[in-house]
């Protein structure tokens, strides 16, 4: 199956820093999403992105399909912005209903 | 507002008993989804529907069983036979099972007593 690794596993942020956040994939994924998973387990849809680039408020992703790799950018953040921030994705096959999820980055935003 | 339900939120199962997790939509979504969360790790497919009175084994589906009468709700029963049921259940749906994005609900907590 297609491999995936999210980077880096841990992030300490202090407030108002920026960070960026990487998925790389073995092969072509379809799919691609980004998650908030809030420290309640509230898994939030940040973007859905199976290529190009999209932005929402302080946050932005970019997905190059091509290369294999998706990036989450954190910029100004905020104590809210703590949790586990997970990609995932489908394979190729039409068959292949499920998201396959990545290993998550821990992100702690200190104030 | 358009979203997902799940109830309870916390569930406590005894050994020996079957619990059932509930799981509404009100997106009229065609594809429902069920995922089991473990501490640390990302979420894996129990089960899924592409539509009503049909679903599929996911890759963990052994002791768990589901059903789909209606399009709004898709119920999940984990079984006496899951002999490690303590999770994080996450109940998903999507437009369709084309390439479309899954929207989640808020999660189940079950725990054995």
């Amino acid at each position: 199956g297609i491999q995936v690794e999210q980077s880096p596993p841990d992030l300490i942020l202090q407030e108002g820093a920026n960070s960026t956040l990487r998925c790389n994939f073995s092969d072509s994924v379809n799919n691609l999403q980004w998650f908030h998973q809030n420290p309640w387990g509230q898994l939030i849809n940040l973007f859905y992105i199976p290529s190009g680039t999209k932005q929402n408020g302080r946050l932005s992703a970019t997905t190059v399909a091509t290369e294999r790799y998706s990036l989450l950018y954190i910029s100004s953040s905020q104590t809210t912005d703590s949790g586990v921030y997970f990609c995932a994705f489908r394979g190729d096959s039409s068959n292949d209903y499920k998201l396959s999820f990545g290993a998550g980055t821990t992100v702690t935003v200190r104030a | 507002d358009g979203g997902i339900t799940q109830s309870p939120k916390y569930l406590f199962r005894k050994e020996g008993q079957n619990v059932t997790l509930s799981c509404e939509q009100n997106l009229n979504h065609d594809a429902m989804y069920w995922y089991r969360q473990d501490p640390g790790q990302g979420l894996r497919l129990i089960y899924y529907s592409q539509i009503v009175n049909d679903f599929q084994k996911g890759d963990i589906a052994e002791g768990y069983s589901v059903s789909r009468e209606k399009k709004e709700s898709f119920p999940l029963t984990v079984t006496s036979a899951q002999k490690n049921p303590t999770a994080f259940y996450l109940c998903a749906s999507s437009i369709g099972t084309g390439f479309q994005p899954q929207h989640f609900g808020d999660g189940t907590r079950l725990s054995i007593l």
